[in-house]
């Protein structure tokens, strides 16, 4: 079976300071890959989505950036974080293929920025 | 108007009670449907998945889809406590785009 593992599943940083989060999928090939932010009241919005090593797609612009050295890779980063980079990250991954397929989602880390 | 819209709640229920949550959408491109359950401090966890109009069923679990209203139902019956959590329903339009959330209905089932 599928599984999806995220860490840290907490994290509190400085303002200014550099951010790596790292999401790997076990269990299938070439899966589609997406980052969301979770913040309270406003829904989950997708940061970022890719359909193959080095191919990143970005949805809304900002101090965030992601990378998928390896298929089953895929890490958010940021040289310098800011207070409004606060909130429930979480990662997903979908089946490549006919039609829209399912997202399954990790368990998110929860980021502080102080 | 917004592409989803779902009512935050706080939906309060006993035990044993049917449950409905809905959600309404604009776009009406939208073909493929989805309500995940997210327990606090957890990921979303995927319940149903449809596809166009109709019903599908899956234990205590019902979804349906109404395309021509552009609305879509979770049903909840016997509710159990272990239900207490926020149910977002999602939707996209044709293959490769974007899902699109609700914000989530939070679900409270008392015992």
């Amino acid at each position: 079976s599928q599984t999806i593992h995220q860490w840290p599943a907490t994290l509190v940083q400085p303002v200014g300071s550099p951010l790596s989060l790292e999401c790997t999928v076990e269990g299938t090939s070439n899966p589609n890959l997406y980052w969301y932010r979770q913040a309270a009241g406003r829904g989950l919005q997708l940061l970022f989505y890719s359909v193959g090593i080095g191919q990143i797609s970005s949805e809304v612009p900002q101090n965030l950036s992601a990378s998928r050295p390896q298929d089953r890779q895929f890490i958010l980063s940021s040289k310098k974080l800011l207070l409004s980079d606060s909130g429930f990250y979480l990662c997903a991954w979908s089946v490549r293929g006919i039609g829209n397929q399912p997202q399954h989602f990790g368990d998110g880390t929860r980021l502080s920025i102080l | 108007q917004k592409e989803v819209e779902q009512d935050p709640g706080p939906l309060s229920v006993p035990e044993g009670a049917i449950v409905s949550l809905n959600c309404t959408y604009s776009n009406s491109a939208f073909q493929y449907f989805m309500w995940y359950r997210q327990y606090s401090r957890k990921g979303p966890e995927l319940l149903m998945y449809t596809y166009s109009s109709g019903n599908k069923e899956d234990g205590r679990f019902t979804a349906q889809v109404d395309k021509s209203s552009k609305y879509i139902s979770l049903f909840i019956r016997d509710s159990q406590p272990s239900d207490s959590a926020t149910y977002l329903c999602a939707m996209s339009a044709k293959a490769g785009t974007a899902l699109i959330f609700g914000k989530g209905t939070t679900l409270s089932v008392s015992s």
